[in-house]
């Protein structure tokens, strides 16, 4: 039973361009998120996270979008730049849970 | 520096041995976890310890154990029961146990190979 999926197992962008990537999870215990970035042979960092009380938060190029009714969540990376060329994982939890964490979704950013 | 190590980088396990892995944390934090990372399925969970002396089974612990003796430790040893350990195992560690806000931050990660 997968709660948390990243459908698209890559995306490939232009530098300068708008990196969007997604997340779906099914569980509505979920009330809080995160995406992680991580590079081959490395472990992951962590990113940017958003709690449900709200359905947007900045950090920089970084952006994430939540929107609880369609239980979706999305990071967007404005502008993209080769250097953000990783795995990005998203993952959720909720009070008293572990993290629950997606498949990964391999961005590459062309120069 | 803060922060988590696992040792070894690399490793390479003859098939029926046993083999732990390790990691360190001093980040004085009271949790840790051991995920194994294949192609394609994210991050799954072994084990992880909320506290000194106590640990949980996670999603795919079959094959695997784990000691918490010391706050900073959380070894974990893959034995010769795990039918497929060739994989990245990565350890974390937060600030808390299982509650919301609870950000893990996460090691370099240890490559096990089996011939």
């Amino acid at each position: 039973d997968q709660q948390v999926k990243q459908n698209s197992p890559s995306l490939s962008v232009q530098e300068g361009r708008i990196s969007i990537l997604n997340c779906d999870y099914t569980n509505s215990m979920f009330d809080y998120f995160l995406w992680y970035k991580k590079y081959p042979a490395e472990g992951p960092t962590f990113l940017i996270s958003i709690s449900s009380i709200k359905d947007k938060n900045e950090d920089g190029r970084f952006t994430v979008f939540l929107n609880k009714s369609a239980k979706h969540l999305s990071l967007h990376i404005v502008p993209s730049q080769p250097g953000d060329s990783a795995v990005y994982f998203c993952a959720a939890s909720g009070s008293g849970s572990r993290l629950t964490f997606g498949e990964g979704t391999q961005l590459t950013v062309n120069p | 520096d803060g922060g988590i190590t696992q040792s070894p980088k690399y490793l390479f396990r003859k098939e029926g041995q046993n083999v732990t892995l390790s990691c360190e944390q001093n980040l004085n934090h009271d949790a840790m976890y051991w995920y194994r990372q294949d192609p394609g399925q994210g991050l799954r969970l072994i084990y992880y310890s909320q506290i000194v002396n106590d640990f949980q089974k996670g999603d795919i612990a079959e094959g695997y154990s784990v000691s918490r003796e010391k706050k900073e430790s959380f070894p974990l040893t893959v034995t010769s029961a795990q039918k497929n350990p060739t994989a990245f195992y990565l350890c974390a560690s937060s600030i808390r146990g299982l509650a919301t806000n609870n950000e893990q931050f996460f090691g370099p990660g240890t490559r096990l190979t089996v011939l």
